[in-house]
């Protein structure tokens, strides 16, 4: 396994369409994170899995982001009625989740979202 | 809540010049601080990292940070810098659920 992959690594769209971006982790992962970096920006957490389970969502993620990982392997991350600021890169990490473990996360080179 | 204050938007250094970047956390227990580095078209890319023990810490590249708690600071440096070393670079802390919190980051420009 060589890394983090996300797909696809752009995306064009016009406002109010729908997009679904994918994430593969690191198989031995099973933890997965999903950010947004806009432009002149750290990224953002938005949300993030253990094994299938979401614990945990941003407030950033509105009513129109829904992520899931329903097998505790890859996960989606769609967005509905896309809206301009909606524009962003969107990142992908995984990490193991062993006991005493608080670490490096591995990041995907992302997928990057414009929104007409 | 943790956050994490990089005070410089860009910095330019001549190649094979010192580099110092400025990183101020803030965190209510011992910090757990990071360095990443992000190059056009690719993935964020760890540097180094702090948990515990020593305050220097060494990193990939000839990187190394120093933690100094008294000024809640972990400070990136390189004594020599390479064109190759053009970049952004975001200092991070973790939080909960190894969320990281980064900071807005520094772009660095190196002029040969």
């Amino acid at each position: 396994d060589t890394g983090v992959s996300q797909d696809p690594r752009h995306k064009i769209t016009k406002r109010g369409q729908n997009v679904t971006f994918r994430c593969d982790p690191i198989s031995e992962h099973n933890r997965l994170y999903w950010y947004r970096q806009t432009l002149g920006q750290g990224p953002e957490f938005l949300t993030y899995f253990q094994n299938e389970a979401q614990l945990e969502k941003s407030r950033l993620l509105s009513d129109r982001f829904s992520a899931e990982r329903p097998k505790g392997s890859f996960s989606t991350l769609e967005i509905q009625r896309t809206e301009q600021g909606d524009s962003a890169m969107y990142l992908c990490a995984s990490s193991p989740a062993t006991a005493a473990y608080t670490g490096e996360l591995f990041f995907g080179e992302g997928s990057r979202l414009t929104v007409l | 809540a943790q956050s994490v204050t990089q005070p410089d938007i860009h910095i330019t250094v001549s190649e094979g010049a010192s580099l110092e970047l400025r990183c101020n956390y803030s965190y209510g227990a011992t910090p757990y601080l990071f360095w990443y580095v992000q190059s056009p078209g690719q993935g964020l890319q760890l540097l180094l990292k702090y948990f515990s023990g020593d305050t220097l810490v060494q990193g990939i590249k000839g990187f190394e940070a120093e933690f100094k708690r008294s000024q809640s600071s972990f400070n990136l440096r390189k004594p020599s810098v390479h064109w190759s070393d053009a970049a952004e670079y975001f200092c991070a802390v973790v939080g909960g659920g190894n969320k990281l919190t980064f900071g807005t980051g520094t772009q660095l420009k190196v002029e040969l």
